[in-house]
């Protein structure tokens, strides 16, 4: 079974600042996928990235898919309080768009 | 058109019991997944259904079953439950077997006592 870590496993910042979370594996994904979890809910999908050195921009979050599709990283810039939440990335095991592995995300606190 | 919707929020039981989740999938999704998320932890994969055939198995034991629907709706059971099956149990739909994209519900909260 492929493992996904993510780093840092808490961030507290004040809002304004830029942060970058990481995630990464040694094994190879055919796509990888970020998430948004906030309490009692379910996890809010935020991008799927497919190509190795792949970048996506959503307002201010920015994705990127490593060159080996193995890693992945995602920047906020000025971040804001609605950022706090747990951010999730998964990554798939196939080309059947079965059986995404998560990595144990990571907690954003954005203080105010 | 709907999101994917589980019921109930919350449930408690005691070891042993048997317990069924209820997941209704988003409209025109045929493939549902269902996750177990500990607390702290990201969700793992229990299975897949696809146009009501199991698709794929995590680490799982039998104990973990589930069923589709003709509408696609599904079911997840558990059986003699245990201590540790005490999770979030998060349902996402898909708009096909190939599809990248999953559409999570609001989780039913599982309480083993």
């Amino acid at each position: 079974t492929q493992l996904l870590e993510q780093s840092p496993q808490f961030l507290s910042i004040q809002e304004g600042e830029n942060l970058t979370v990481y995630c990464n594996s040694s094994s190879v994904f055919s796509s990888l996928q970020w998430y948004r979890q906030e309490p009692g809910e379910g996890p809010v999908l935020l991008v799927t990235v497919v190509t190795g050195g792949e970048v996506k921009k959503l307002k201010r979050l920015t994705f990127q898919f490593g060159d080996a599709r193995k890693d992945s990283s995602l920047h906020i810039t000025a971040a804001q309080t609605g950022d706090t939440g747990l951010y999730l990335c998964a990554g798939a095991q196939d080309n059947y768009g079965q059986n995404f592995v998560f990595g144990p995300g990571t907690r954003l606190s954005v203080l105010p | 058109e709907t999101g994917v919707t589980q019921s109930p929020t919350h449930l408690i039981k005691t070891r042993g019991q048997q317990v069924t989740l209820r997941c209704s999938s988003q409209s025109g999704h045929n493939t549902v997944s269902w996750y177990q998320q500990a607390l702290g932890q990201g969700p793992q994969f229990i299975f897949q259904y696809y146009r009501e055939e199991e698709n794929g198995r995590g680490n799982f034991p039998p104990r973990f079953s589930g069923l589709q629907f003709p509408n696609y709706s599904s079911e997840l059971n558990v059986n003699a439950l245990e201590l540790d099956d005490s999770a979030l149990y998060l349902c996402a739909s898909s708009l096909t077997q190939g599809s990248y994209e999953q559409y999570f519900g609001p989780g039913t909260r599982l309480t083993v006592t």
